[in-house]
């Protein structure tokens, strides 16, 4: 079955370390995304790529950097300067966003340490 | 910029009791319109969408009409069961330059009772 696997389900971090989180789907789309959840606040967009080897920022992406080398995959790496990296972490994809909506993978959720 | 409003939560219900999460937005042009679902510990899973002015998306009991004269699309369910506890989230895609990128309300959490 297609779908969106994130890995892994739970990671945590020390202070200073940088952590990279997987995303990879089988879906064929091309456009990935990347949103930050914290309680109380809704999804916020880091990072989204439309194609292979180009991505834009969001409205959050200080402090994470992201790839795009190959279709099905998209990895988010949180560095040391985001200074709340604390969160849960959701991959998305879509084959067009404005008229059929994401796929989500089960995310990931991050603890500082 | 566009935003998505929705009601203040949480909610709590008795099982067969009605539903409604109201939610607006603001955006240039003519968005459409979607209500995801979260349950514990998981992603979101795309409920129902809606693509231009007065269309009903539905599924599994869930509705919610495109109303463009009032900004609005909020969701409703006639008998709700205690598995319908999760958090809904309304969305609206803007399309133009924002083409593909959803924007997210900040989520209403639903608990159901037996």
């Amino acid at each position: 079955d297609g779908g969106i696997t994130q890995s892994p389900k739970y990671l945590f971090r020390k202070e200073g370390q940088n952590v990279t989180l997987s995303c990879e789907q089988n879906l064929n789309h091309d456009a990935m995304y990347w949103y930050r959840q914290d309680p109380g606040q809704g999804l916020r967009l880091i990072y989204y790529s439309q194609i292979v080897n180009d991505f834009q920022k969001g409205d959050i992406a200080e402090g994470y950097s992201v790839s795009r080398e190959k279709k099905e995959s998209f990895p988010l790496t949180v560095t040391s300067a985001q200074k709340n990296p604390t969160a849960f972490y959701l991959c998305a994809s879509s084959i067009d966003g404005d008229r059929t909506g994401y796929t989500f993978g089960s995310g990931t959720r991050l603890t500082v340490v | 910029g566009d935003s998505v409003t929705q009601m203040e939560g949480p909610v709590t219900l008795s099982e067969e009791a009605f539903l409604t999460i109201n939610c607006t937005y603001t955006a240039t042009g003519y968005p459409s319109l979607f209500w995801y679902v979260q349950y514990p510990g998981e992603g979101l899973q795309l409920l129902l969408k809606a693509t231009k002015a007065d269309d009903k998306g539905s599924n599994k009991g869930f509705e919610a009409t495109y109303r463009k004269e009032t900004t609005s699309f909020h969701l409703e369910k006639g008998s709700v069961q205690v598995s319908d506890s999760a958090v809904y989230f309304c969305a609206l895609s803007a399309g133009g330059t924002s083409y593909g990128k959803l924007t997210f309300g900040q989520g209403t959490i639903l608990t159901v009772h037996p």
